[in-house]
């Protein structure tokens, strides 16, 4: 099983900043990497499949980047909205086992 | 644009069995390029993929769960749904059900159902 770490567990960031996560693999897992967005309440959305390319609807502010064990997601300018949880999720192993990160928290400074 | 509904109780005796259904709305179930997924979270915790689903049948489950976790489909009425027997604490949850693409990323989810095992 991949095990997925995400650092750090807390961020705490202003609106307009520049935010970057990290999600690290115990074992590559090429590009077979999502991220997803979690706000109090609510069900996850998706952000970012395949390590780098947004979903439908996404703004083109949330970017993902890596391969192999380190990936990241990248928020350029950041908005109200943002302050969430954020999960990364991996897809690689076989058979089928899907993990996910423990999550990374956007608080408002 | 594709929606999914959880619906089952909210409240379940220990030892007893969990059970939910998942309806699609606005899409096929039998569509060949998705799964069906479900994932749960526990209250303030991360997320556990239980299992999945393919049209034909075909399931996967998470290896920890596996002993007490079956989902089943129902092509001709587009829903699915999860059963998870001898149920204790741990089991509390929101149960989550998802569309999954081909074997990899999870989208659109529904709502949730938070489901408490409590006597």
């Amino acid at each position: 099983e991949t095990v997925l770490t995400q650092s750090p567990a807390t961020l705490s960031v202003s609106p307009g900043d520049r935010v970057t996560l990290s999600c690290r693999a115990s074992q590559s897992i090429n590009r077979n990497l999502a991220w997803y967005q979690q706000k109090p309440g609510q069900a996850p959305r998706l952000l970012i499949y395949g390590a780098s390319t947004r979903a439908t609807g996404i703004p083109a502010r949330f970017s993902g980047s890596g391969s192999g064990t380190e990936f990241t997601l990248t928020i350029s300018s950041l908005q109200s909205g943002d302050f969430a949880l954020y999960y990364c999720q991996q897809y690689n192993d076989w058979p089928p086992m899907y993990t996910f990160g423990q999550g990374t928290k956007l608080d408002i400074k | 644009q594709l929606q999914l509904q959880e619906a089952g109780p909210g409240l379940v005796k220990p030892s007893e069995t969990l059970s939910l259904t998942c309806t699609v709305s606005f899409g096929s179930i039998s569509s060949s390029s998705y799964y069906w997924a479900w994932i749960r979270q526990p209250p303030g915790k991360g997320l556990e993929w239980i299992g999945h689903i393919y049209y034909n049948g075909r399931t996967f489950y998470n290896p920890s769960l596996t002993s007490r976790v079956t989902i089943s489909i129902d092509t001709s009425h587009n829903f699915f749904s999860l059963n998870v027997t001898s149920v204790t604490a741990a089991d509390t949850a929101v149960y989550y059900c998802a569309r999954q693409y081909k074997s990899e990323y999870f989208d659109p989810w529904g709502q949730g159902i938070l489901v408490t095992v409590s006597s």
